[in-house]
């Protein structure tokens, strides 16, 4: 199975921040690399697909990039609704599998 | 607006088997662009892809659950379900079912259920 690394594990910012969540995959998956957002007691929501395609209705302010197995999701300017765990989910190669996961804090 | 619902029996006793159920509505289940799935999370813990299948039966299923797990769709109902046998306390979770944007060619899982936990125990 492909293992799917993230980091930091927690992060813990200011509003207005910009934050940086990495994910590294254990083999090359190409850009077949997903992003969710999951806030507590609710199910996951996709922000971006494809590495780098920004989900229709998510906003502008999160990012993503990468390619092979480095990854990284970015949000330009933290606002407190985005205080969530982020999750990456590789689908290159069966079985899907997802990184452990990434807890933004706002101070 | 698309909406799936998990449904099931919350409890199950260990080495049993669990039957979840989801049920779309605000759209068909019969769209040749997605794929359904299942997906599970141990509380606070992270997210485990456990199966896929197509409307016409086409099914994907991770390896170290396959032996155990089943999925079928029921068209007629807008539905589709999942079969978990022999559970144990490791299978508890919460259960969710998504729709899966195939013609993305990426796979994301685009719509959520809101999830059902599922509890082993006897």
């Amino acid at each position: 199975d492909i293992q799917m690394t993230q980091s930091p594990s927690s992060v813990s910012a200011s509003g207005g921040d910009r934050v940086t969540i990495t994910c590294r995959a254990s083999q090359s998956i190409k850009n077949y690399l997903n992003w969710y957002q999951q806030k507590p007691g609710k199910a996951p929501k996709l922000l971006i697909y494809a590495a780098s395609t920004l989900q229709s209705g998510v906003p502008s302010r999160f990012s993503g990039g990468g390619s092979g197995t480095d990854f990284t999701l970015a949000i330009s300017s933290l606002r407190p609704e985005d205080s969530a765990t982020y999750f990456c989910q590789q689908t290159y190669l069966v079985p899907q599998t997802f990184g452990g996961g990434t807890k933004v804090e706002i101070k | 607006q698309l909406q799936l619902q998990e449904s099931g029996p919350g409890l199950v006793k260990p080495s049993e088997t669990l039957s979840l159920t989801c049920t779309v509505s605000g759209g068909s289940i019969s769209t040749s662009s997605y794929y359904w799935g299942w997906i599970r999370q141990p509380p606070g813990k992270g997210l485990e892809w456990i199966a896929n299948i197509y409307y016409r039966g086409t099914t994907e299923y991770n390896p170290s659950l396959k032996s155990r797990v089943t999925m079928s769709v029921d068209t007629s109902k807008n539905q589709f379900s999942l079969r978990l046998t022999s559970v144990t306390a490791a299978d508890t979770a919460v259960y969710y079912c998504a729709r899966v944007d195939f013609w993305t060619g990426y796979s994301p899982f685009d719509s959520w259920g809101q999830g059902t936990l599922i509890t082993v125990s006897s």
